[in-house]
Parts: C-alpha cells; sequence; structure tokens
C-alpha cells in the first residue's frame, strides 16, 4: 500500500484567489491523480499528474484553471486558480502502486471558496 | 465512455442485518475496486478486485467481469460501516455514483 499525505486538510477562500494543494506520497509510485468531488457527489478525474512533465487533463479540465506539477516520483501538487464558490468541494490526490494497478487516496483537501 | 451504475442509492440497515451492495458497468475492466468513504471524506480502500471472490472479515466482494457485475457483501452490520461505497472501474477512471449506507444501532 501507500501513505498519502494532503496539505492544506481544509481551506476557506476568498472568490478571486489560488490555492495550491500539495500531495505526498511515502514511497516511489508510478502514477499519480488528481480528483475532484464536488458536494454531494462521486468523484471526477481532473488529470493526471506526469513526472518532469505536463499533466494529461480529462475533458472538462483546463491548465489554466488546475496547473499541476509533479517535479519528482513522490509529491505533486494541485493549484485551484482565480476561484469561484462552484470550485467548493473535496480535492482529492490518489495514486498506483508499482506492484499493481491498485489505487490510494489521500485524506483529501475540503475547499470552501466565499 | 464506461457507464458504472451502483444500486441501491440509498440503504438504511438496523445493526447486526447482512447487506449487498451491487455495481455494474457497461464494458470489459481491467482494474475495479470497492472504496468506502467514512463521514470525514477519507476514502478507504476495501477490495481490488478484477475478477474472482475475496473476503476480509465482515466484507466480501464478487466480480464476474464476464457479466460486468460485481457485489460487495457486507454481514452483521455495524454502526461504523456507515458512510458512501464506491465502486470504480480505473480503465479511465470511472466512479459509480455511490451507495449511502446508514446503519442504526
Amino acid at each position: 500500500s501507500a501513505v498519502i499525505s494532503q496539505k492544506p486538510s481544509r481551506d476557506i477562500c476568498q472568490r478571486g484567489t489560488s490555492l495550491t494543494i500539495q500531495c505526498q506520497v511515502d514511497s516511489q509510485v508510478t502514477m499519480m491523480f488528481w480528483y475532484r468531488q464536488q458536494p454531494g457527489q462521486s468523484l471526477t478525474l481532473i488529470a493526471t499528474a506526469n513526472q518532469g512533465s505536463e499533466a494529461t487533463y480529462e475533458s472538462g479540465f483546463v491548465i489554466d484553471k488546475f496547473p499541476i506539477s509533479r517535479p519528482n516520483l513522490t509529491f505533486s501538487t494541485l493549484t485551484v486558480s482565480n476561484m469561484s464558490p462552484e470550485d467548493s468541494s473535496i480535492y482529492l490526490c490518489s495514486v498506483a502502486i508499482l506492484t499493481s494497478n491498485e489505487q490510494f487516496f489521500g485524506p483529501g483537501t475540503r475547499l470552501t471558496v466565499l | 465512455g464506461i457507464q458504472v451504475e451502483q444500486s441501491p442509492p440509498d440503504l438504511i440497515l438496523q445493526e447486526g442485518a447482512n447487506s449487498t451492495l451491487r455495481c455494474n458497468f457497461s464494458d470489459s475492466v481491467n482494474n475495479l475496486q470497492w472504496f468506502h468513504q467514512n463521514p470525514w471524506g477519507q476514502l478507504i480502500n476495501l477490495f481490488y478486485i478484477p475478477s474472482g471472490t475475496k473476503q476480509n472479515g465482515r466484507l466480501s466482494a464478487t466480480t464476474v467481469a464476464t457479466e460486468r457485475y460485481s457485489l460487495l457483501y457486507i454481514s452483521s452490520s455495524q454502526t461504523t460501516d456507515s458512510g458512501v461505497y464506491f465502486c470504480a472501474v480505473f480503465n479511465k477512471f470511472y466512479f459509480g455514483s455511490g451507495t449511502k449506507l446508514n446503519v442504526k444501532p
């Protein structure tokens, strides 16, 4: 398995500002992902974080709004830019471990935008 | 894309009861997982089960890949089992809409 930490665990932000979320995993993993979970909804994949290159975004998500970095095999950041109340969600980092395709999730960042 | 449907959407149980949650998917999958999201939002891995049957304590799961469904069994339910159960297929990262379980004492 993998132990994943996220910072911050929660935040309340003002409209128009940006927030960067950090994800750290305790072992080298093949893939890292970022998901969004809107209130009362299921999870939606935002993007795959690629080490040393641009992230791969899913339909409906763009780099200008959700820039992602992954400088090494164990760390990634997601920025939520120019926030609006519609961005209020839980943002989760997940990883796929080397020995299988099984995914593990971090504790999530609960974001409220006023 | 792959459609992932979970049933029932809501379930209320008395403590000690058994239940079966179902996940149907519309195409062949090479990775299927069950998760429990507790009331604090944490997603807990229950089973990685692209096919076959697995058991872990009071929980067990079966995936019949050829018929495109998976079942999660919860026996002797406890109040700590409350939360939302998600089925997810990772061919392309599709999550079902979840089953919200409430176990009453």
